[in-house]
């Protein structure tokens, strides 16, 4: 989802549940897209990423889902362990051809054993 | 192997002063980015470099801030006359470049606090 200012998105799971976390991105015009995940005093890390001809790509226990009708994306995290506890940030490229990316704000995952 | 890193870590300047923080990119990476990351905020893009082509300055906020890539590997932001809506979080990240140029690697940051 998105935010204003310090208010970011939050979502709470038990340990062995699923998450699912939404991004809605804004240039109709990207065709590329990106999830990371940063963990409090490190730099964004690589999640998955999936271009605009698919709708589904799976990675080991995350799947991403695009929906360009509705300029959509979501994070699915099968299993959530503590360790995915972090800030989750979607990214498009704005139909660039180089890595200049936007961001989004957001959103804060944690994780309860 | 070695990742992207940064320095300082932690930077805390007077308003008006003028900071220099450095980026050292992966090895052989041949795309570098300058981000900036204000508090509970998404990532921010300053600036970019490819090889030896002018740099994509469009992010850069005003003509305080200004960036630099030697030999095409350590780069340099500098800001100038630091104003305190300047602090943040600084992110640096390189990417191998061609088919890959998405791939980015984030060094650490370095937050830059302003008095």
């Amino acid at each position: 989802g998105e935010s204003v200012g310090l208010h970011l998105p939050t979502l709470s799971v038990q340990e062995g549940d699923n998450s699912i976390i939404n991004c809605a991105y804004s240039n109709s015009a990207s065709d590329y897209f990106i999830w990371y995940k940063q963990e409090s005093g490190k730099g964004p890390q690589f999640i998955i990423d999936i271009r605009s001809n698919m709708d589904k790509r799976q990675g080991q226990r995350v799947t991403v889902l695009l929906n360009k009708t509705v300029k959509h994306l979501s994070l699915q995290i099968a299993a959530t362990q503590p360790g995915d506890s972090a800030v989750y940030f979607c990214a498009e490229n704005g139909g660039t051809s180089y890595g200049k990316l936007t961001f989004g704000q957001g959103t804060i995952l944690t994780v309860h054993p | 192997g070695a990742g992207v890193s940064q320095s300082p870590s932690n930077k805390v300047t007077e308003k008006g002063k003028d900071v220099e923080l450095r980026c050292d990119p992966i090895s052989g990476h041949t795309a570098l980015y300058w981000y900036r990351q204000s508090l509970g905020q998404g990532l921010e893009f300053l600036i970019y470099f490819q090889g030896n082509s002018a740099p994509d300055k469009s992010g850069l906020p005003s003509d305080r801030f200004s960036a630099e890539r030697t030999g095409g590997s350590v780069s340099t932001l500098t800001i100038q006359r630091t104003q305190q809506e300047d602090s943040a979080v600084y992110l640096c990240a390189s990417s191998p470049g061609g088919g890959r140029t998405y791939e980015q690697y984030f060094g650490p940051g370095t937050r830059l606090t302003v008095t």
